[in-house]
């Protein structure tokens, strides 16, 4: 089974600044998919950024950028220029590479980020 | 551009009741999903469709029933209502193909069972 560990409960920072959220897993699989969502005050999840275990490239979205450590089975979230509206809950997840009906996430417990103007 | 739909959005029920909640999308998407989110945690995975006609239970299935008679419908079943299953209640969908598509959310339902 998969476990996903976020150590960090809250976190905040001022608005323009940079701000990096911790995610680590374990799993004995080689070829998976990690997600990093985001759950505003209005509780809908928004996904945010996805990387592919086999690409060694780390995944970019605008402000959002991922570090990815396969050997280290880490996966942070770096957020550039923070902005008001960044301020939510954000989920670490993993999901194992295709495998017909085996298309499920396991999330992490959350990291609530909150942006000082 | 709807998307995913849950009804309601928010609900009390009393211990021993039962109720239905309601999950529609729009996107044709084959994968669908139901999440629950307690205080303070991530979302767990309750049960899923890879298809219509076609469920299986996620990691916390006690206490509920699904059925995927439609692409578009996926009802999540509580038979008698007990405080536990008190938490926020996600519905999602994806196209599927291993997580190259992303799951769409829909906005939750807030469950209190008093």
């Amino acid at each position: 089974a998969q476990t996903v560990t976020q150590s960090q409960p809250e976190m905040s920072v001022q608005e323009a600044e940079t701000v990096t959220l911790s995610c680590t897993y374990d799993t004995s699989e080689n070829n998976y998919y990690l997600f990093w969502y985001k759950q505003p005050p209005s509780r809908q999840m928004i996904l945010v950024i996805r990387q592919e275990a086999y690409k060694q490239q780390n995944a970019t979205e605008n402000r959002f950028s991922v570090n990815f450590q396969k050997a280290a089975k880490s996966f942070s979230l770096k957020i550039s220029d923070s902005q008001l509206g960044d301020t939510a809950m954000y989920f670490c997840a993993f999901m194992k590479h295709y495998d017909f009906g085996n298309e499920k996430l396991t999330f992490g417990t959350g990291t609530r980020l909150t942006i000082i103007p | 551009n709807a998307g995913v739909t849950q009804t309601p959005k928010f609900r009390i029920l009393k211990i021993g009741q039962s109720m239905t909640l309601q999950c529609t999308q729009d996107m044709n998407h084959n994968y669908m999903y139901w999440y629950r989110q307690d205080p303070g945690m991530g979302l767990k995975l309750i049960y899923y469709s890879v298809g219509a006609g076609i469920t299986d239970k996620g990691e916390v299935p006690n206490g509920y029933n699904v059925s995927r008679s439609t692409t578009e419908d996926f009802p999540l079943r509580l038979e008698l209502a007990a405080p536990s299953q008190t938490s926020v209640y996600f519905c999602a969908s994806s196209y599927g193909v291993g997580g190259r598509q992303p799951q769409h959310f829909g906005d939750g339902t807030r469950l209190s069972i008093l």
